[in-house]
């Protein structure tokens, strides 16, 4: 079973800041089976990045994926406020699928 | 593009069974995979498990795999989730998702969620 572990739990920066979220496995489940998701309060979580770096439609150029194997990143460039929220990711290269325990986002 | 709508929330009692169902529109019904993600107040994301119907084919975790049944109604174009024998770490918001590709991807849609409480 892989197991992700996502730092840090926390992230507090000001807007146009740049923000860097891992996600790391012990473990690989393929080179690119990676994804990111956005989660706000109250709502389902919305898909951000698929094969570890392509963007789904309609998110922002600012959200960027990259890494393989066991070593993933999403970087939001410039921070908006709307950026505040939860991040999770998950692997599909192996069961069971999997979510990190996520990284919250706080915009100062 | 794909819309999934979400039966509304239940309270249960322990011990008891809970059948939640996700009615599904857009695409293409025979290519879809469903899956079912639970969120317990303040935790993260877990999969449950989820089937494909056009291959007959279903997948649970582990952890649920003695009480869980999902299937999928293609005439209504409706998914079911089900779990028995419900405990208060069962309370939890529940999703279905869809994972694109008829395969067990990553979930590109999801529904608006259904909490069950399970609570005496």
């Amino acid at each position: 079973e892989i197991v992700l572990t996502q730092s840090p739990g926390t992230l507090s920066l000001s807007p146009g800041e740049r923000a860097s979220l891992s996600c790391r496995a012990r473990q690989s489940f393929g080179s690119a089976n990676l994804a990111w998701y956005q989660q706000k309060p109250g709502q389902a979580p919305r898909l951000l990045i698929y094969g570890a770096s392509s963007r789904a439609t309609g998110v922002p150029d600012r959200f960027s994926g990259s890494g393989s194997e066991t070593d993933f990143t999403l970087t939001i460039s410039s921070l908006e406020p709307e950026d505040s929220a939860l991040y999770y990711c998950q692997q599909y290269g192996t069961f069971p699928l999997a979510f990190g325990g996520g990284t919250k986002v706080e915009i100062k | 593009q794909v819309q999934l709508v979400q039966s509304g929330a239940e309270v249960k009692k322990p011990g008891s069974s809970v059948k939640v169902s996700c009615k599904a529109s857009g695409g293409t019904l025979s290519s879809y995979v469903i899956s079912w993600v639970r969120q317990a107040p303040g935790q993260g994301l877990e999969w449950m498990g989820g089937v494909i119907p056009i291959f007959g084919s279903s997948n649970y975790a582990q952890k649920f795999h003695d009480r869980l049944t999902i299937i999928a109604d293609e005439s209504t174009s409706t998914f079911y989730m089900e779990l028995s024998s419900l405990r208060s770490e069962d309370t939890a918001v529940y999703y279905c998702a869809h994972q694109p590709g008829a395969a067990w991807y990553y979930f590109d849609y999801w529904g608006q969620g259904t909490l069950v409480t399970v609570s005496p």
